[in-house]
């Protein structure tokens, strides 16, 4: 079956722009997570969806925002932009069956290599 | 806050050398899993542990959750080339689908 695919792979943006990355999970997975991994913080939680609703979010400030689809596609939205921004952002998919993680886990994609200049 | 300390954070070994990999928490996981993730790419799933004291085996890759689902190990028997990568473990504290990630092993195998 397809994987999870994220677009773009990479995007170069200037400090103070917008930007919007997209995830397609796997068919059938209703579960979507975005993280934020950087050298110095490693992997970070931003926010899940599932069903078009976010259930859970992380410790970011409120210019990181995402949002669902009725297909489970994922977009997540960082606005305002600072040099700080700069990280590969992930997205996993998962399956949880009545709230708990799947047991097989998180299946990843490849990322979007995000450098703000 | 829960908080996933791996060690050692850096590994350079020769090829068939064995080593294990540490992930140490104060907090209870309900489950924990490791990833391996290779430059430019997402982290791949290698395994899922549920159980205290649970061992589970993939190859050469050894992996262990401790009793009180606090701390974890991965052992990797004979290194080879292949296994180089970042291992990331991953902790789930509840009812909810997120994950803690740990705070990553490099490991390079030199052949």
């Amino acid at each position: 079956k397809a994987g999870v695919t994220q677009t773009p792979r990479y995007l170069i943006k200037t400090r103070g722009q917008q930007v919007t990355l997209s995830c397609s999970p796997i068919s059938g997975h209703r579960s979507v997570s975005w993280y934020q991994q950087t050298p110095g913080q490693g992997l970070q939680f931003l926010f899940e969806y599932f069903s078009e609703t976010q259930r859970n979010k992380g410790n970011f400030p409120g210019r990181f925002s995402g949002r669902q689809f009725s297909n489970s596609r994922s977009e997540m939205n960082v606005s305002t932009l600072e040099l700080g921004d700069s990280a590969l952002y992930l997205c996993a998919s998962s399956m949880p069956i009545r709230g708990r993680l799947d047991p097989y886990g998180y299946t990843f994609g490849s990322g979007t290599r995000l450098t703000v200049v | 806050t829960q908080l996933l300390e791996q060690s050692p954070q850096f590994l350079s070994i020769q090829e068939g050398e064995n080593l294990t990999v540490y992930c140490n928490s104060s907090s209870v996981f309900s489950s924990l899993q490791w990833y391996r993730q290779e430059p430019g790419e997402g982290p791949v799933l290698l395994v899922t542990v549920v159980t205290g004291g649970e061992v589970k085996k993939l190859k050469r890759l050894t992996f262990q959750f401790g009793d009180a689902r606090k701390d974890s190990s991965l052992h990797i028997t004979a290194a080879q080339p292949g296994d180089t990568g970042l291992y990331l473990c991953a902790g789930n504290g509840g009812a909810t689908n997120k994950l803690i990630f740990g705070t990553g092993t490099l490991l390079a195998v030199q052949p």
